[in-house]
């Protein structure tokens, strides 16, 4: 079945550093989602991804979706601690009729003051 | 209400017993997801309702677990002979429909079970 691999699993930084996380997965993807989850909270719809090559930014955020519609990543700019939480990417595979959509493992960002 | 409504939000039971969560989506959506999480983990695919019927139930780890969504809105995940290794949180999710441009994930503030 369909695997979502996500790297780092953990990072911590400095307040001010940059982050970037990135998401591969085993088969080729309709198209590709992004999810921040808050320690003891539930995961919160970040952006949706649905061509190949397509680049999205939101405010210090910015959202990659490779080529090959695999593999996508999240940048973030200049950490603040709001950013702090796990990002999970979660994609839906582009062919079959499977509907499901299939979570990476998440990368969980520390950020230190 | 204006998100999605899970109950109970913790349950504590003991292995053998059965277990009922329930799923309250966002008013108008018709597409209800599953998932399950455990600590440091993704969510797990379980189930997927387009309305009434299970458009994809591969995720359902075994015939222990069941979920139905009668009317098209309400969904109840009922799980038989609870084991140990079934202690997770349980989030349910909605979203408009399963066009692309529809696919954002309202997920609920999920259902802790403890299966002692």
């Amino acid at each position: 079945g369909q695997q979502v691999m996500q790297i780092p699993q953990y990072q911590h930084v400095q307040e001010g550093e940059d982050f970037t996380t990135y998401c591969n997965s085993s088969t080729t993807l309709s198209n590709i989602q992004w999810y921040k989850q808050r320690p003891g909270g539930h995961p919160v719809f970040l952006i949706q991804l649905v061509k190949s090559g397509e680049v999205k930014k939101q405010k210090r955020l910015t959202f990659q979706f490779g080529e090959a519609k695999k593999n996508s990543s999240l940048h973030i700019t200049a950490t603040q601690t709001t950013d702090v939480g796990t990002y999970f990417c979660a994609g839906r595979e582009s062919s079959g009729s499977a509907r499901q959509l299939t979570f990476g493992s998440g990368t969980q960002l520390t950020v230190l003051p | 209400g204006a998100g999605v409504s899970q109950t109970p939000s913790n349950k504590v039971t003991e292995k053998g017993k059965y277990v009922e969560l329930r799923c309250d989506p966002i008013s108008g959506h018709t597409a209800l997801y599953w998932y399950r999480q455990s600590l440091g983990q993704g969510p797990e695919f379980l189930i997927y309702f387009q309305g009434t019927g299970a458009a994809d139930d591969s995720g359902l780890p075994n015939d222990r677990f069941f979920a139905v969504r009668p009317e098209g809105s309400v969904s109840t995940l009922k799980i038989q002979r609870t084991e140990r290794g079934d202690s997770a949180v349980y989030l349910c999710a909605s979203s408009l429909g399963p066009a692309v441009g529809a696919g954002e994930l309202f997920f609920g503030e999920g259902s802790r079970l403890t299966v002692l």
